[in-house]
């Protein structure tokens, strides 16, 4: 199996911060990688598909990048809505595989 | 849109078998994949497996003695069962909508883009 690391796993960040979380998979999966916030108590919801495709109704101050091993997602100017819990999760080749996660919170 | 609404025991005694049902709203079963996943503190979030609205699945090798997913194209319902329940298997379930569609670069990209509400299931004796 794949084997996705994301980093740091948590962070403190204020409103209108630029913020950057990083993946890794442990073999390369090309721009196989999709990117999920998650809310407490709630189902992770699709960000970023094909590392860097906006999903529809996303805000553009998100990003993502990379290809091959290493990808990155961003949000620029940081909003109270998006203290969050984000994962990636690679699409290269079943089972599909995510990684740990990374919470965002408030400093 | 398409919605996905799920339901089943949120309490199981070990040995026993966990069904889930999910419910397709808004959309047809037709050219899309039907997920299971489920999260746990421990290992985080675990793909369970798949089915097509034809019934062709695709499981996790982890699970894959254990797991059944089934469609019902006609009630635009596919389920999970899991087998021989422990503590292990305690976690929040998820059914979720997989697609793919190509991109610029002529390749498939799947992605998992609606999601069920989640359902707890605690194994305890």
């Amino acid at each position: 199996d794949i084997q996705m690391t994301q980093s740091p796993s948590s962070l403190s960040a204020s409103i209108g911060d630029r913020v950057t979380i990083t993946c890794r998979a442990s073999q390369s999966i090309s721009s196989y990688l999709n990117w999920y916030q998650q809310k407490p108590g709630k189902a992770p919801k699709l960000l970023i598909y094909a590392a860097s495709t906006l999903q529809s109704g996303v805000p553009s101050r998100f990003s993502g990048g990379g290809s091959g091993t290493d990808f990155t997602l961003t949000v620029t100017s940081l909003q109270p809505e998006d203290f969050a819990t984000y994962y990636c999760q690679q699409s290269y080749t079943a089972p599909w595989t995510f990684g740990q996660g990374t919470k965002v919170e408030i400093k | 849109q398409v919605q996905l609404q799920q339901w089943g025991a949120g309490l199981l005694k070990p040995s026993e078998t966990l069904s889930l049902t999910c419910a397709v709203s808004g959309g047809s079963l037709s050219g899309k994949h039907w997920n299971w996943i489920r999260q746990t503190p421990g290992k985080g979030l675990e793909w369970i497996g798949e089915i097509n609205h034809s019934g062709s699945t695709n499981y996790n090798t982890s699970l894959k003695n254990r797991v059944t997913i089934l469609v019902d194209a006609s009630m635009s319902q596919f389920s999970l069962e899991l087998s021989s329940v422990t503590a292990a298997d305690t976690a929040v379930y998820f059914c979720a909508r997989g697609v793919d569609t190509a991109m610029a670069d002529y390749n498939y990209y799947y992605r998992m883009d609606v999601w069920g509400q989640g359902t707890t299931v605690t194994v305890s004796s």
